[in-house]
Order: structure tokens, then C-alpha cells, then sequence
């Protein structure tokens, strides 16, 4: 089955760190872009990074809002993108969505959440 | 930042009648490649957003063929030819093509 599996939500205190996974199945991870999208509780949806398949280089993009904290890396050997998400802020806490394929298929979602 | 408005923001239909959802961004969306990267997505309740239309009208894969989209530019439409119960939810436009991605605030749509 094609799908996108998701791990890694928490509970964490402002200014700590959580790693999110995102692992591949039932298709070519590594020939596809991986973006993550959020949504804080009861907005909308924020695109917030994503990583080029290595034919691409494998180039990263991120928001405004979460340069220079979040981290969205691959291994491809293990179909399994990551987003490393560290000084937390009360702001980040959301749903995490991965998404592959050009936004075709979509993880299950993680929840986030930021609190002293 | 690109912006990407959506109207209407909620949207009563009854069932079998036909729906008609804007999205306009404030810049152009074509590619120098000739494709115009503009995404719809369905988040019913409680659930991962679910891929509609990618370049503007080309329906991802399982997509009832009652779904449309269409325009050019900066200004889309997507369309429900009929709609059924399970069209509830609220959809969102993307572009993907300027960075950062930008969304839409949504249209919930809901049956009448």
C-alpha cells in the first residue's frame, strides 16, 4: 500500500527540541519531494519546509516562521523523512502533516504541542 | 509572501446542486515551464487534507470526475458539477510555485 506514516508528536516545554518521522511505503521515496504542513488548532493549513529528492540536489526551503530551528532532512536508504524541530515555541504547537508526490499523498498527522 | 484569497470562506449547497469555489493569488502562478502550479485540497473533518486538482486542472488520481478546475494567472475556480454528502469539509488552494508555498484560508463548504 502507498502511504505515508508518521511518528513523533508530543508534549514538550517551550525551548525544547522533538524530531518527527515521516516513513515511505508502497513507492520510490527517493525519486520524490517531501514537504511538511502544519495547522495550529482551528486555523488553516501553513506549508512550513520541504527537501528535493537527491536527482535535485536534494535542496531544502523553509517558512520565515521556522528558519533556523526546524531541520528537514532524508534517508532514503530507510524511505523515512525527518523534521528536526528544535527551540520550541508556544506558536509551533500543531498538527504536522508530511506530504510526498507532489502533494499527492499525505501522512496521517502528528500533534504538536508546545506548553510550560 | 504570496497571498492566495479564497472566496467565499462558507458555503451552504444542497445536495445534487452544484457549487462554485475563487481562488486568487496576487501574483502570477505560470511557470516559466508553461504550467500554472495551483493546488485544491479537501480536509473533511478530523482528517489529513486529501489531494483534489494540481496544475489547475488535472485531478489527482480517485478523484470524482463531478470536480473541476479551471483559470489562468492569478485567478481559479474549482467546481462540484453535484454535490454529494461526502463534499462536506473545507477546501483549500495552494500555489506552488513562489516560496514559501502559500494557502488559501479555505472555503468550508456544507450541505444545506
Amino acid at each position: 500500500e502507498v502511504q505515508l506514516v508518521q511518528s513523533g508528536g508530543d508534549l514538550v516545554q517551550p525551548g525544547r527540541s522533538l524530531r518527527l518521522s515521516c516513513t515511505a511505503s508502497g513507492f520510490t521515496f527517493s525519486d520524490y519531494a517531501i514537504s511538511w504542513v502544519r495547522q495550529a488548532p482551528g486555523k488553516g493549513l501553513e506549508w512550513i519546509t520541504f527537501i528535493r529528492s537527491n536527482v535535485y540536489g536534494g535542496e531544502t526551503e523553509y517558512a520565515a516562521s521556522v528558519r533556523g530551528r526546524f531541520t528537514i532532512s532524508r534517508d532514503d536508504a530507510n524511505s523515512i523523512a525527518y523534521l528536526q524541530m528544535n527551540s520550541l515555541k508556544i506558536e509551533d504547537t500543531a498538527v504536522y502533516y508530511c506530504s510526498g508526490g507532489s502533494y499527492s499523498l499525505w501522512g496521517q498527522g502528528t500533534l504538536v504541542t508546545v506548553s510550560s | 509572501d504570496v497571498v492566495m484569497t479564497q472566496t467565499p470562506l462558507s458555503l451552504a449547497v444542497t445536495l445534487g446542486q452544484p457549487a462554485s469555489l475563487s481562488c486568487k493569488s496576487d501574483q502570477s502562478l505560470l511557470h516559466s515551464d508553461g504550467k500554472t502550479y495551483l493546488y485544491w485540497f479537501l480536509q473533511k473533518p478530523g482528517q489529513s487534507p486529501q489531494p483534489l486538482m494540481y496544475e489547475v486542472s488535472r485531478r489527482f488520481s480517485r478523484v470524482p470526475d463531478r470536480f473541476s478546475g479551471s483559470g489562468s494567472g492569478t485567478d481559479f475556480t474549482l467546481k462540484i458539477s453535484r454535490v454529494q454528502a461526502e463534499d462536506v469539509g473545507v477546501y483549500y488552494c495552494m500555489q506552488g510555485i513562489h516560496l514559501p508555498r502559500t494557502f488559501g484560508q479555505g472555503t468550508k463548504l456544507e450541505i444545506k
